[in-house]
């Protein structure tokens, strides 16, 4: 059974990087045919979908972020990351891994426990 | 982009049935997605397609979806039942992609 788990740092300045890191276990990153995304949750507040990477490594991204995103594919260690540049307080949050299910549902049954990001100097 | 619109709070006595509205323009042409998601925890796909549930999720949870409004009904409601729920869809007509509603917490009385 594929499970996903969240990495990185929970700390970020403002003006910084904020990177991620999602491992795949269970499963090959490289196998079948999934999106593998990014979704986000600030404190208190709803979901926000950040972006995916398909298994062929096409990317898509929410166009509210796009000029701030980049999601790769590391398959050798079997993990996808994010990279979101500039970030200032407003991308505080708690930060999920989430994969679709398979035949094409447009859903994520499978999530990592998320991990929390604060921006702060 | 699209919007969805739940109602930011639904409360229920144990035993009886919850019902929680997610509502956008035209939402019945679309596939309809609900999670559920407690304190601290990552939400948990209980509903997809409208009314199919995956594995492992009770068959008190059920959705429907029509005309301008979807909705997730929890019959027999449960103290373990208390937590948030968003609706979700795909946008096939904006670069939007996924959309989740604004979310309700159910609170069990």
């Amino acid at each position: 059974q594929v499970q996903l788990q969240e990495s990185g740092p929970g700390l970020v300045k403002p003006s910084q990087t904020l990177s991620l890191t999602c491992t795949v276990s269970g499963g090959s990153i490289s196998s079948g045919s999934h999106f593998w995304t990014w979704i986000r949750q600030p404190a208190g507040k709803g979901l926000e979908w950040i972006g995916r990477i398909y298994t062929s490594g096409s990317t898509n991204y929410n166009p509210s972020l796009r000029s701030r995103v980049t999601i790769s594919v590391d398959r050798s260690r079997n993990q996808f990351s994010l990279n979101l540049t500039s970030v200032t307080a407003a991308d505080t949050g708690v930060y999920f891994c989430a994969r679709d299910p398979p035949r094409g549902i447009d859903a994520f049954n499978i999530w990592g426990q998320g991990t929390m990001v604060t921006v702060s100097s | 982009s699209y919007v969805l619109t739940q109602p930011p709070s639904v409360s229920v006595a144990p035993g009886q049935t919850a019902r929680i509205t997610c509502g956008g323009k035209n939402i019945g042409s679309k596939s309809v997605h609900w999670y559920q998601q407690k304190p601290g925890q990552a939400p948990v796909l209980v509903v997809y397609d409208d009314s199919d549930r995956p594995s492992g999720i009770p068959e008190r949870f059920s959705g429907s979806n029509s005309g301008n409004t979807a909705t997730l009904t929890i019959t027999r409601v449960e103290a373990g039942d208390e937590a948030d729920y968003y609706c979700q869809v795909w946008d096939n007509n904006s670069d939007h992609f996924y959309v989740f509603g604004t979310g309700t917490k159910v609170t069990v009385l």
